[in-house]
């Protein structure tokens, strides 16, 4: 039984360039969620997805981030026009029902240069 | 506007003592709560959770309090061990809606000394 697995695991980019992280969640969860994290903060929850439907936006999500489930299987989170301010730990997680607890993926840190 | 506050940034607890680990939220529609453990190039990994319509929940070594007059709740940790070294994080979530996303506190750093 594998864990939700994010890729890369780091990314460093320059400012401006456009960037796309992956996540597969464990295979029976229907709900994903993509959540991100600075130095000294916990997470901050970004988006989620119930099955193939992106069903929550945060207000942190700017017009500049658009993430995606085709299917309903894995999801990817871009970020275009990055920014300094973009750099942080990108985190996704699955989880199956309403009450479900939510499993994290190892996350994929994002410099920008 | 912090949701959910985790005051202490960090703890050191000798190993075999019990280590207490604090949280206190003020959104009262939060009726779910857990807690998370992360070591350093991880995720963060679920440890326990305690419904609003409880105030205790055990496992193990781990037991969660919670307080809903105080808007506070506790993890207990007996007894210490050093590899429970890492960063807890507290986190709440409502029902209302179906996202169900997660609130963080912004963790403690829980050092057990051998």
């Amino acid at each position: 039984d594998t864990g939700v697995s994010q890729d890369p695991r780091h990314k460093i980019t320059k400012r401006g360039q456009n960037v796309t992280f992956r996540c597969d969640p464990i295979s029976e969860h229907n709900r994903l969620y993509w959540y991100r994290q600075t130095l000294g903060q916990g997470p901050e929850f970004l988006t989620y997805f119930q099955n193939e439907a992106q069903l929550e936006k945060s207000r942190l999500l700017s017009d500049r981030f658009s993430a995606e489930r085709p299917k309903g299987s894995f999801s990817t989170l871009e970020i275009q026009r990055t920014e300094q301010g973009d750099s942080a730990m990108y985190l996704c997680a699955s989880s199956f029902g309403t009450r479900g607890i939510q499993y994290f993926g190892a996350g994929t840190r994002l410099s920008v240069l | 506007d912090q949701q959910v506050k985790q005051n202490s940034p960090s703890l050191s607890v000798q190993e075999g003592r019990i280590s207490i680990l604090n949280c206190d939220y003020t959104n009262s529609m939060f009726d779910y709560f857990l807690w998370y453990k992360k070591y350093p190039a991880e995720g963060p990994t679920f440890l326990i959770s305690i419904s609003s319509i409880k105030d205790k929940n055990e496992d193990g070594r781990f037991t969660v309090f919670l307080n809903k007059s105080a808007k506070h709740l506790s993890l207990h940790i007996v007894p210490s061990q050093p590899g429970d070294s890492a960063v807890y994080f507290c986190a709440a979530s409502a029902s209302r809606g179906s996202a169900r996303q997660l609130t963080f506190g912004s963790g403690t750093q829980l050092t057990v000394l051998p």
